[in-house]
């Protein structure tokens, strides 16, 4: 089963903030929330992770709600280079046997920008 | 600085053939993965080492087999290909399981006729 869940597409305009909403209601208190993102034909991009608190880096925000179920990407000015799909997903390990449940990408949302 | 390299970049293969995707990483690190992602969807996990001489399955590893003889490779064989292998392969590295980056590859694409 998936453990996080995120809308299918969203549109945004060019120059203006895009807020990419991810929801993870059985998220463990291990659990490191990460975003990647994938260009068309290439392989999925590291954008941003982390645990609790909100994080910043040059290419984005992560907002990680306080009981942690829930966080938003934001990319604070949207270009159209930044039109691609948005994976957020949880790096757990759960070893017990084999198998790593936290290390599969769901569908992830599509993101549109408008010139 | 090559990161995580993937060859070929394409091939086509007849039902029944074999053959092996090539994956190599010059970071150093000890976990490396293959995914793959079919037309429309997101990545699902075939296998996974977290150090040479250490391999696991993932979510989908029928039809296929690892190995990890070095820290810098990790290559992936298949064997008797099928029209439902027909998809794109990624490798991914990583220095650490929770906190650090997965780094990828350009990836594979591979058909199956």
């Amino acid at each position: 089963d998936a453990k996080t869940t995120q809308p299918n597409s969203m549109e945004s305009n060019e120059e203006e903030p895009v807020h990419l909403p991810c929801n993870h209601s059985t998220i463990s208190g291990t659990d490191y929330i990460h975003w990647y993102r994938q260009l068309p034909s290439q392989g999925p991009e590291y954008v941003i992770h982390g645990l609790t608190s909100n994080v910043n880096n040059r290419m984005a925000s992560l907002a990680i709600a306080e009981d942690r179920k829930s966080s938003t990407l934001i990319l604070h000015r949207a270009t159209l280079r930044d039109a691609a799909v948005y994976y957020c997903i949880l790096r757990d390990w759960e070893y017990s046997g084999g198998g790593a449940d936290g290390l599969t990408f769901g569908k992830g949302t599509h993101l549109i920008i408008q010139p | 600085n090559a990161g995580v390299t993937q060859t070929p970049k394409f091939r086509i293969l007849k039902i029944g053939q074999s053959m092996t995707l090539q994956c190599a990483q010059d970071m150093n690190h000890n976990y490396m993965y293959w995914y793959r992602q079919d037309p429309g969807m997101g990545l699902k996990l075939i296998y996974y080492s977290v150090g040479a001489g250490i391999t696991d399955k993932g979510e989908v590893p029928n039809g296929y087999n690892v190995s990890r003889s070095t820290t810098e490779d990790f290559p992936l064989r298949l064997e008797l290909a099928a029209p439902s292998q027909t998809s794109v392969y990624f490798c991914a590295s990583s220095l650490t399981l929770y906190n650090s980056p997965l780094h990828f590859g350009n990836g594979t694409r591979l058909t199956v006729t």
